[in-house]
């Protein structure tokens, strides 16, 4: 069964400072893809950043990069210059290799609470 | 309108109410997806819709019943429920079959069931 673990219930971080947001993952399967999601207090879950196993280089988009360490099973998300806008909750997920019909079916951490400070 | 949409933002029932949770997208997609977000719990994944076809049932009670009449638009059909199913009702859609396709979700609905 996959699982992610996000270790970190809360972080802080003063604005303009970078932030790495913690991700551990676990799964037999040799094909898989990370999901990085942000969800304000408004509740809607925001796409960040995606990483496939088999990708060579670390993702990145504009402030965001995906620290991916294979062999450790960790998928970190760095958000650098934090703006006040960053505060929100924080989810790591997991796609499974072969999700039955071509959709993607999902597995999330519990997430990470991200306050920026001014 | 752009995105994916979810109606209501805010839903009280009582627990021998018969409601219903409405979705719908904008993106083209062809894939639609129920998750329920509890307080201090992973998003659990509810519901999977394909091509108009239901492909996942993640051990859900009878009491939510899904439907999806095409594919651009997702309902959840609520019937005496218990409190514990208060939580945040997320509706997601992605294009099937085309690698890593992220999924793109609504607002949710926040359910409170009295």
């Amino acid at each position: 069964a996959q699982k992610i673990t996000q270790t970190q219930p809360g972080m802080f971080v003063q604005e303009k400072e970078a932030v790495t947001l913690d991700c551990t993952y676990d799964t037999s399967d040799q094909s898989y893809g990370l999901f990085w999601y942000k969800q304000p207090s408004s509740g809607e879950m925001i796409f960040l950043i995606y990483q496939g196993s088999y990708d060579e280089q670390n993702a990145t988009e504009g402030r965001y990069s995906l620290n991916f360490q294979k062999a450790r099973k960790s998928a970190n998300l760095v958000i650098s210059a934090s703006q006040l806008g960053d505060s929100a909750m924080y989810f790591c997920a997991m796609r499974e290799s072969h999700p039955q019909g071509g959709s993607e079916k999902l597995v999330f951490g519990k997430g990470t609470k991200l306050t920026v400070n001014p | 309108e752009t995105g994916v949409t979810q109606t209501p933002r805010h839903l009280v029932m009582g627990m021998t109410n018969k409601k219903s949770l409405k979705c719908e997208q904008h993106l083209g997609h062809n894939a639609m997806y129920w998750y329920k977000q509890s307080a201090k719990k992973p998003l659990e994944l509810m519901f999977v819709y394909s091509l108009e076809e239901r492909v996942e049932n993640n051990s859900v009670p009878s009491r939510f019943s899904p439907e999806c009449p095409n594919s651009s638009h997702l309902f959840l059909h609520l019937h005496t429920l218990q409190p514990e199913d208060s939580a945040l009702y997320l509706c997601a859609s992605s294009q099937a079959r085309q690698g890593a396709s992220p999924l793109h979700f609504g607002n949710g609905t926040r359910l409170t069931v009295t």
